[in-house]
């Protein structure tokens, strides 16, 4: 059971290049998060879904996008990068609201 | 505006002691709480849960605490060992209406465990 996982794990863009961090879980879990992680501070919610085609905004969206085609799979795109999306992101999963979220490993980005 | 607090960035303690991280919120619409155990280069994994109905939960070594009068939960370990050495994350959540699950957390308290 390989739980959430992220890709790629570690990556250095260029100011204004494009990707995308990919996640994916195979625990037919409804809800999925995008959380970033700041030297020194807690997680902060970027995006979440609370099921195929349905996507909201979280607490810092700016300079990211997201789509959730399927149960399984909740891309997180990030457009013109800059230095201030340098940071480790976080996907996470879970069953129900409440309930505890499940966490990947974790996607370092570095944006010079 | 933070309205998950844990304001002791760090908490050294000696194995076989008790570890007590503390947690203050400042929204009172949250009524359900978890504390998570993060590794370095690893992702964030669930320790344990307390929903606002109740005051205190316990798993085996951790037990958590909540005062909602005072908006202030705590995480003892006891006792402690060296393996519990890691980032500690209080998260809180709104169990009702539109919340979806959606956690916010504390900046993270950093537990050393010395043998």
């Amino acid at each position: 059971n390989a739980g959430v996982t992220q890709t790629p794990k570690f990556r250095i863009l260029k100011i204004g290049q494009s990707m995308t961090l990919q996640c994916t879980q195979d625990m037919n879990h409804n809800y999925m998060y995008w959380y970033r992680q700041d030297p020194g501070m807690g997680l902060k919610l970027i995006y979440y879904s609370v099921g195929a085609g349905i996507t909201d905004k979280g607490e810092v969206p700016n300079g990211y996008n997201v789509s959730r085609s399927t149960t399984e799979d909740f891309p997180l795109r990030l457009e013109l990068a800059a230095p201030s999306q340098t940071s480790v992101y976080f996907c996470a999963s879970s069953y129900s609201s409440p309930g505890e979220l499940f966490f990947g490993e974790g996607s370092r980005l570095t944006v010079l | 505006d933070q309205q998950v607090k844990q304001n002791s960035p760090s908490l050294s303690v000696q194995e076989g002691r008790i570890s007590i991280l503390n947690c203050d919120y400042t929204n009172s619409m949250f009524d359900y709480f978890l504390w998570y155990k993060k590794y370095p280069a690893e992702g964030p994994t669930f320790l344990i849960s307390i929903s606002s109905i109740k005051d205190k939960n316990e798993d085996g070594r951790f037990t958590v605490f909540l005062n909602k009068s005072a908006k202030h939960l705590s995480l003892h370990i006891v006792p402690s060992q060296p393996g519990d050495s890691a980032v500690y994350f209080c998260a809180a959540t709104a169990a009702g209406g539109t919340s979806y699950g959606k956690l916010t957390f504390g900046q993270g308290t950093i537990l050393t465990v010395h043998p």
